[in-house]
């Protein structure tokens, strides 16, 4: 079975400054692996996935996130982030010729001037 | 444009009522979901459908009803078996097969009072 840890409940982060969300997940399979942001009171909206290929995938709103084989990672990183990325990001995981997605519990991102 | 209509988008059920939420998708996806967010649990699957006519418990199934007769349409009625259904539901389509990742309905806040 697959699971997704997300390893911070809650990141507080100045503006401007730079974020790192992590995420460990563990499978037996191949897996591809994504990143979610949701807005208060609304639905998931994707940030990025990867499928295969470079493990560096850059997704919307400047977000880049990077798989690691070996350690089972797929850290979601941001350089600068701005007081409108205030949210809550999902790292989700589902197997290659799958259908059923595994979500994290999710980390709250709170970002102050 | 293509997407996950869900209605409503708040709900207020008295105790000892059966309510139904609906989803509705014109992405042509085979499989779709119902999810329950709860605060700091993350999402968790309670129903899944590959194909009409077809569906399977999730992790928290009790005191939920779906059915598929539509491949467009996926409702979820909330019984009254269900003794804390107090949550945001959020519905979701994939298509079967394929590497795209799960689209999201913006969800419907279930409140009991």
């Amino acid at each position: 079975a697959q699971s997704v840890t997300q390893l911070d409940s809650q990141v507080p982060v100045f503006e401007e400054a730079p974020v790192e969300l992590r995420c460990n997940y563990s499978s037996s399979v191949s897996v591809y692996l994504f990143w979610y942001v949701q807005y208060p009171n609304q639905g998931l909206q994707l940030l990025l996935k990867y499928l295969s290929g470079s493990t560096l995938v850059k997704g919307i709103n400047g977000f880049e996130a990077e798989f690691n084989k070996s350690q089972t990672s797929f850290h979601l990183r941001k350089p600068s982030v701005h007081i409108s990325d205030t949210a809550e990001y999902f790292c989700a995981v589902r197997i290659t010729g799958g259908f059923k997605t595994i979500f994290g519990a999710g980390t709250r991102l709170f970002v102050k001037a | 444009d293509g997407g996950i209509t869900q209605s409503p988008k708040y709900l207020f059920r008295k105790e000892g009522q059966n309510v139904t939420l609906s989803c509705e998708q014109n992405l042509n996806h085979d499989a779709m979901y119902w999810y329950r967010q709860d605060p700091g649990q993350g999402l968790r699957l309670i129903y899944y459908s590959q194909i009409v006519n077809d569906f399977q418990k999730g992790d928290i199934a009790e005191g939920y009803s779906v059915s598929r007769e539509k491949k467009e349409s996926f409702p979820l009625t909330v019984t009254s078996a269900q003794k804390n259904p107090t949550a945001f539901y959020l519905c979701a389509s994939t298509a079967v097969q394929t590497k795209t990742e799960a689209f999201f309905g913006q969800g419907t806040r279930l409140t009991v009072v």
